[in-house]
């Protein structure tokens, strides 16, 4: 079954500090990895995305992502920290061998970046 | 680009009383999602569409809950009768293709309150 393990409920960094927030996974066959970021009272947003090639990935906002396989890991990047990115991640995967677009979702880290 | 259409934002109803959530997905977008936000279970899935054909409701809770989706351009949640263990956020979202490589693109919900 597909699961995915976001270990911190809460990351606090200092803005202008690189920030990092972890995401395992669990999946049969190839994975596909995404971040979204959920600002208060609204709906998710699309960050980033790793389905084959280069294992560093960059996307919105100054993010990236570096997946690594063998310790079945996408976490999630920034060197530079804005108060403006503390939000709600939502790190999620798919199933290559499923071939179906269900995503499962981890439980959500809240990143607090304090000036 | 109009993004995920969700309506309505915000419902307070009673318990007993139908509530039907609405969704507008991507114009060209053939996958719709229908997911589940709260404390407690974070973001769950509830039934998911391709080409306006139901392919798992796996996720729907019990039998108060239905979904629709009669055309490629509007779909229908319904809960009746409510309770209040419904209260959550509703969303939906949308994706270009069928399989997991796809990015769905999610509304920005329906805060529903069963009183």
């Amino acid at each position: 079954a597909q699961s995915v393990a976001q270990p911190e409920d809460q990351v606090n960094v200092a803005e202008g500090n690189p920030l990092t927030v972890k995401c395992t996974y669990s999946v049969s066959g190839n994975p596909y990895l995404f971040w979204y970021v959920q600002y208060p009272n609204r709906g998710l947003q699309f960050l980033l995305k790793y389905i084959t090639g280069d294992n560093l990935v960059k996307g919105s906002y100054g993010f990236e992502a570096e997946f690594n396989k063998s310790q079945t890991s996408f976490h999630l990047k920034k060197p530079s920290a804005l108060v403006s990115d503390s939000a709600l991640y939502f790190c999620a995967v798919s199933s290559g061998s499923s071939n179906t677009g269900k995503l499962i979702f981890g439980q959500g880290t809240t990143l607090q970046v304090k000036p | 680009d109009a993004g995920v259409i969700q309506s309505p934002r915000h419902e307070v109803t009673e318990m007993g009383q139908e509530v039907t959530l609405r969704c507008k997905p991507i114009s060209g977008h053939n996958s719709l999602f229908w997911y589940r936000q709260t404390m407690m279970r974070g973001l769950e899935l509830l039934i998911y569409f391709n080409n306006n054909v139901p392919i798992d409701d796996s996720g729907m809770p019990e039998d108060r809950f239905s979904a629709k989706m009669p055309n490629a351009s509007f779909s229908t949640l319904k809960i009746q009768p409510s309770e209040p263990r419904d209260s959550a956020v509703y969303f939906c979202a949308s994706s270009l293709a069928w399989g997991g490589r796809d990015t769905q693109y999610f509304g920005p919900g329906t805060r529903l309150t069963v009183l």
